[in-house]
Protein backbone atom coordinates (compact mmCIF):
# COMPACT_ATOMS: atom_id res chain seq x y z
CA UNK A 1 0.00 0.00 0.00
CA UNK A 2 2.60 2.54 -0.19
CA UNK A 3 3.27 3.03 -3.76
CA UNK A 4 0.79 5.81 -4.12
CA UNK A 5 1.00 8.43 -0.78
CA UNK A 6 -0.86 11.55 0.13
CA UNK A 7 -0.60 13.89 2.76
CA UNK A 8 -2.27 14.81 4.64
CA UNK A 9 -4.91 12.19 5.07
CA UNK A 10 -6.92 14.70 6.96
CA UNK A 11 -7.68 18.11 6.40
CA UNK A 12 -10.20 20.71 7.58
CA UNK A 13 -10.46 24.15 6.29
CA UNK A 14 -12.63 27.21 6.15
CA UNK A 15 -13.54 28.91 3.13
CA UNK A 16 -11.05 31.62 3.31
CA UNK A 17 -8.12 29.48 3.68
CA UNK A 18 -5.90 27.82 0.86
CA UNK A 19 -4.35 24.69 1.63
CA UNK A 20 -2.79 22.03 -0.78
CA UNK A 21 -2.97 18.45 -1.32
CA UNK A 22 0.22 16.48 -2.09
CA UNK A 23 0.35 12.98 -3.94
CA UNK A 24 3.53 11.10 -4.45
CA UNK A 25 3.75 8.00 -6.50
CA UNK A 26 7.16 5.24 -6.12
CA UNK A 27 6.18 3.33 -8.95
CA UNK A 28 7.80 4.45 -12.09
CA UNK A 29 4.68 5.85 -13.97
CA UNK A 30 3.99 8.18 -16.19
CA UNK A 31 0.22 9.32 -15.89
CA UNK A 32 -1.20 10.33 -12.38
CA UNK A 33 -5.06 11.27 -11.72
CA UNK A 34 -6.97 13.47 -9.45
CA UNK A 35 -10.38 12.15 -8.24
CA UNK A 36 -13.02 13.47 -6.17
CA UNK A 37 -15.46 10.70 -3.75
CA UNK A 38 -18.93 11.87 -2.25
CA UNK A 39 -21.03 10.01 -1.15
CA UNK A 40 -23.23 7.93 -2.88
CA UNK A 41 -22.11 9.06 -6.22
CA UNK A 42 -19.63 7.70 -8.43
CA UNK A 43 -16.05 8.86 -8.12
CA UNK A 44 -15.76 11.81 -10.48
CA UNK A 45 -12.19 12.24 -12.37
CA UNK A 46 -10.76 15.67 -12.04
CA UNK A 47 -7.83 15.79 -13.85
CA UNK A 48 -5.23 14.12 -15.64
CA UNK A 49 -1.74 14.14 -16.20
CA UNK A 50 0.55 12.38 -18.57
CA UNK A 51 4.05 12.80 -18.50
CA UNK A 52 3.77 15.62 -16.59
CA UNK A 53 1.34 17.72 -18.86
CA UNK A 54 -2.91 18.18 -18.05
CA UNK A 55 -4.50 16.23 -20.58
CA UNK A 56 -7.66 16.22 -18.70
CA UNK A 57 -9.25 18.89 -16.93
CA UNK A 58 -12.86 18.02 -16.56
CA UNK A 59 -14.94 21.67 -15.80
CA UNK A 60 -13.25 21.41 -12.31
CA UNK A 61 -13.85 25.27 -10.77
CA UNK A 62 -10.83 27.38 -10.72
CA UNK A 63 -10.81 26.89 -7.32
CA UNK A 64 -8.74 23.73 -7.64
CA UNK A 65 -5.51 24.32 -9.47
CA UNK A 66 -3.07 21.33 -10.08
CA UNK A 67 0.08 20.86 -10.49
CA UNK A 68 2.71 17.86 -11.35
CA UNK A 69 6.17 19.31 -11.34
CA UNK A 70 7.74 15.90 -12.49
CA UNK A 71 6.32 12.35 -12.92
CA UNK A 72 6.68 11.36 -9.59
CA UNK A 73 4.49 14.28 -7.33
CA UNK A 74 1.11 15.76 -8.02
CA UNK A 75 -0.41 18.49 -6.37
CA UNK A 76 -4.09 19.85 -5.85
CA UNK A 77 -3.88 23.41 -4.64
CA UNK A 78 -7.16 24.80 -2.90
CA UNK A 79 -9.03 28.26 -2.54
CA UNK A 80 -12.06 30.03 -1.56
CA UNK A 81 -13.40 26.46 -1.18
CA UNK A 82 -17.40 25.77 -0.77
CA UNK A 83 -18.67 23.50 1.67
CA UNK A 84 -19.96 20.57 -1.09
CA UNK A 85 -16.31 20.46 -1.76
CA UNK A 86 -15.81 18.16 1.33
CA UNK A 87 -15.21 15.27 0.27
CA UNK A 88 -12.61 12.31 -0.25
CA UNK A 89 -9.84 13.37 -2.53
CA UNK A 90 -8.30 10.62 -4.41
CA UNK A 91 -4.58 10.30 -6.42
CA UNK A 92 -3.89 7.74 -8.83
CA UNK A 93 -1.07 6.81 -11.01
CA UNK A 94 -0.81 4.26 -14.23
CA UNK A 95 1.95 3.98 -16.66
CA UNK A 96 0.08 5.49 -18.94
CA UNK A 97 -3.59 6.91 -20.20
CA UNK A 98 -4.34 3.92 -22.45
CA UNK A 99 -7.22 2.16 -21.20
CA UNK A 100 -5.68 -1.10 -20.67
CA UNK A 101 -3.47 0.26 -17.97
CA UNK A 102 -4.07 -0.40 -13.99
CA UNK A 103 -4.68 2.24 -12.03
CA UNK A 104 -3.07 2.45 -8.44
CA UNK A 105 -4.99 4.42 -5.96
CA UNK A 106 -3.63 6.15 -2.92
CA UNK A 107 -5.25 6.56 0.56
CA UNK A 108 -7.15 9.57 0.16
CA UNK A 109 -7.86 12.94 1.82
CA UNK A 110 -10.47 13.61 4.03
CA UNK A 111 -11.46 17.01 3.00
CA UNK A 112 -13.80 18.90 5.02
CA UNK A 113 -14.90 22.83 4.45
CA UNK A 114 -16.51 24.79 6.76
CA UNK B 1 -21.39 8.92 -23.32
CA UNK B 2 -20.79 6.02 -21.46
CA UNK B 3 -22.08 4.66 -17.87
CA UNK B 4 -21.97 2.42 -15.53
CA UNK B 5 -24.61 1.29 -13.00
CA UNK B 6 -24.39 -0.92 -10.06
CA UNK B 7 -27.80 -1.25 -8.81
CA UNK B 8 -27.25 -2.86 -4.99
CA UNK B 9 -26.26 0.08 -3.19
CA UNK B 10 -25.65 -3.15 -0.65
CA UNK B 11 -25.32 -6.76 -0.14
CA UNK B 12 -24.75 -9.05 2.63
CA UNK B 13 -22.83 -12.48 2.63
CA UNK B 14 -22.48 -15.13 4.97
CA UNK B 15 -18.85 -16.32 5.91
CA UNK B 16 -18.15 -19.18 3.36
CA UNK B 17 -20.94 -18.30 0.94
CA UNK B 18 -20.88 -16.88 -2.23
CA UNK B 19 -22.00 -13.54 -3.54
CA UNK B 20 -22.36 -11.94 -6.73
CA UNK B 21 -22.37 -8.08 -7.50
CA UNK B 22 -24.72 -6.92 -10.23
CA UNK B 23 -22.98 -4.01 -12.78
CA UNK B 24 -24.31 -3.09 -16.34
CA UNK B 25 -22.86 -0.63 -18.87
CA UNK B 26 -23.53 1.93 -22.14
CA UNK B 27 -21.40 2.17 -24.56
CA UNK B 28 -21.76 2.19 -28.38
CA UNK B 29 -17.78 1.07 -28.65
CA UNK B 30 -16.91 -2.57 -29.14
CA UNK B 31 -13.59 -2.48 -27.72
CA UNK B 32 -13.32 -1.83 -24.17
CA UNK B 33 -12.11 -2.68 -20.92
CA UNK B 34 -14.35 -3.87 -17.88
CA UNK B 35 -12.75 -3.18 -13.74
CA UNK B 36 -13.79 -4.28 -10.70
CA UNK B 37 -11.63 -1.82 -7.70
CA UNK B 38 -12.08 -3.23 -3.89
CA UNK B 39 -12.33 -0.42 -1.52
CA UNK B 40 -11.86 -1.79 2.00
CA UNK B 41 -12.79 0.61 4.57
CA UNK B 42 -10.20 3.63 5.25
CA UNK B 43 -7.69 1.71 3.28
CA UNK B 44 -6.87 2.26 -0.34
CA UNK B 45 -8.64 1.38 -3.57
CA UNK B 46 -6.98 -1.58 -5.21
CA UNK B 47 -7.80 -3.49 -8.65
CA UNK B 48 -9.63 -6.79 -7.64
CA UNK B 49 -10.26 -8.28 -11.64
CA UNK B 50 -10.40 -6.80 -15.14
CA UNK B 51 -12.19 -8.05 -18.60
CA UNK B 52 -10.56 -7.20 -22.46
CA UNK B 53 -14.33 -6.88 -24.29
CA UNK B 54 -12.73 -8.28 -26.96
CA UNK B 55 -12.36 -12.01 -24.65
CA UNK B 56 -14.97 -14.19 -24.56
CA UNK B 57 -13.48 -15.85 -21.54
CA UNK B 58 -14.67 -14.94 -18.47
CA UNK B 59 -11.84 -13.39 -16.27
CA UNK B 60 -10.94 -15.06 -12.97
CA UNK B 61 -8.49 -14.24 -9.97
CA UNK B 62 -8.98 -16.78 -7.10
CA UNK B 63 -12.17 -16.81 -5.74
CA UNK B 64 -13.08 -13.99 -7.56
CA UNK B 65 -14.91 -14.67 -11.20
CA UNK B 66 -16.79 -12.59 -13.12
CA UNK B 67 -19.87 -12.84 -15.40
CA UNK B 68 -19.17 -10.90 -18.84
CA UNK B 69 -22.50 -10.86 -21.34
CA UNK B 70 -21.39 -7.92 -23.76
CA UNK B 71 -25.00 -8.36 -25.86
CA UNK B 72 -26.25 -7.66 -22.53
CA UNK B 73 -23.89 -5.19 -21.43
CA UNK B 74 -23.34 -6.84 -18.05
CA UNK B 75 -20.30 -7.09 -16.12
CA UNK B 76 -21.37 -9.26 -12.74
CA UNK B 77 -18.58 -10.24 -10.16
CA UNK B 78 -18.70 -13.60 -8.55
CA UNK B 79 -17.19 -13.62 -4.91
CA UNK B 80 -16.95 -17.42 -3.59
CA UNK B 81 -15.81 -18.97 -0.59
CA UNK B 82 -16.23 -15.41 1.03
CA UNK B 83 -13.82 -14.28 3.71
CA UNK B 84 -14.10 -11.27 6.34
CA UNK B 85 -11.97 -9.31 4.45
CA UNK B 86 -13.91 -8.78 1.36
CA UNK B 87 -15.94 -6.73 3.01
CA UNK B 88 -15.32 -3.37 1.27
CA UNK B 89 -17.11 -0.64 -1.09
CA UNK B 90 -16.71 -2.79 -5.12
CA UNK B 91 -16.35 -0.65 -7.80
CA UNK B 92 -17.21 -1.64 -11.27
CA UNK B 93 -15.30 0.67 -13.65
CA UNK B 94 -15.31 0.93 -17.73
CA UNK B 95 -12.77 2.57 -19.92
CA UNK B 96 -12.06 2.62 -23.24
CA UNK B 97 -8.40 2.71 -25.41
CA UNK B 98 -6.05 6.04 -25.37
CA UNK B 99 -6.94 9.20 -24.62
CA UNK B 100 -9.58 10.33 -22.83
CA UNK B 101 -11.64 7.08 -23.67
CA UNK B 102 -8.71 5.55 -21.63
CA UNK B 103 -10.11 7.26 -18.33
CA UNK B 104 -12.25 4.85 -16.25
CA UNK B 105 -15.78 5.69 -15.28
CA UNK B 106 -17.59 4.50 -12.45
CA UNK B 107 -20.64 2.97 -10.70
CA UNK B 108 -21.82 4.01 -7.75
CA UNK B 109 -20.53 1.45 -5.95
CA UNK B 110 -21.86 -1.53 -3.46
CA UNK B 111 -21.50 -1.78 0.07
CA UNK B 112 -20.64 -6.04 0.75
CA UNK B 113 -20.74 -7.26 4.24
CA UNK B 114 -19.66 -10.23 5.46
CA UNK B 115 -21.14 -12.41 8.46
CA UNK B 116 -19.19 -14.44 10.56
Amino acid sequence: ETGVTQTPRHLVMGMTNKKSLKCEQHLGHNAMYWYKQSAKKPLELMFVYSLEERVENNSVPSRFSPECPNSSHLFLHLHTLQPEDSALYLCASSRGTSGNYEQFFGPGTRLTVL
Amino acid sequence: AQTVTQSQPEMSVQEAETVTLSCTYDTSESDYYLFWYKQPPSRQMILVIRQEAYKQQNATENRFSVNFQKAAKSFSLKISDSQLGDAAMYFCAYSGYGGSQGNLIFGKGTKLSVKP
